[in-house]
């Protein structure tokens, strides 16, 4: 059972292009939404993180847009870098819960 | 040190072989996890920690996983009679308070053969 449906599975954008990745949930007692980024050969880093009561969160470059009604959120990357070049995934937590439940992945590349 | 350390970095492992992987969390973060990756999707639970108390151990596939952190500190994870599908990375994050701001180590990657 997937709880969290990202897409796309993999994204190519040209240097200082936007780079937009999308994820939809169904379990409304998610309260937590992080997005992470993870490099070949190492673990996840938390890169933004939004709650449900606000609409967008921007940090730098990062900007997450959530659409509570819809249940869906996603993650902007401005001006997009050849360092940015990763595998992204968003997550969710329930309220109360202990665990992040992850999107499948979307590998980014960032062409120079 | 300055982030969650896990050893070995690779390990391969016979069928039916016992294995233990060791994590090293960051000094003074009281909440331990461990995630298991399989190649090409994200991290899934596996178990959680608070301190030395195990809280939520519902992500383990089978009863042949067991983790353990005696001292609230270093954790073990142990794969009893591994099996080819136990092939994953096996990732472990700590944070100071809670599930926010988890720091990943760079995981164990296991190939069981």
């Amino acid at each position: 059972q997937q709880q969290v449906k990202q897409s796309p599975q993999s994204l190519i954008v040209q240097k200082g292009g936007i780079s937009i990745i999308n994820c939809a949930y169904e379990n409304t007692a998610f309260d937590y939404f992080p997005w992470y980024q993870q490099f070949p050969g190492k673990g996840p880093a938390l890169l933004i993180a939004i709650r449900p009561d606000v609409s967008e969160k921007k940090e730098g470059r990062f900007t997450i847009s959530f659409n509570k009604s819809a249940k869906q959120f996603s993650l902007h990357i401005m001006d997009s870098q050849p360092g940015d070049s990763a595998t992204y995934f968003c997550a969710a937590r329930e309220t109360s819960g202990s665990r992040l439940t992850f999107g499948e992945g979307t590998q980014l590349t960032v062409n120079p | 040190g300055a982030g969650v350390s896990q050893s070995p970095r690779y390990k391969v492992a016979k069928r039916g072989q016992d294995v233990a992987l060791r994590c090293d969390p960051i000094s003074g973060h009281v909440s331990l996890f461990w995630y298991q990756q399989a190649l090409g999707q994200g991290p899934e639970f596996l178990t959680y920690f608070q301190n030395e108390a195990q809280l939520d151990k519902s992500g383990l596939p089978s009863d042949r996983f067991f983790a353990e952190r005696p001292e609230g500190s270093v954790s073990t994870l142990k794969i009893q009679r591994t099996q080819q599908e136990d092939s994953a990375v096996y990732l472990c994050a700590s944070s100071f308070g809670g599930w926010e701001k988890l720091f990943f180590g760079s995981g164990t990657q296991l190939s069981v053969l």
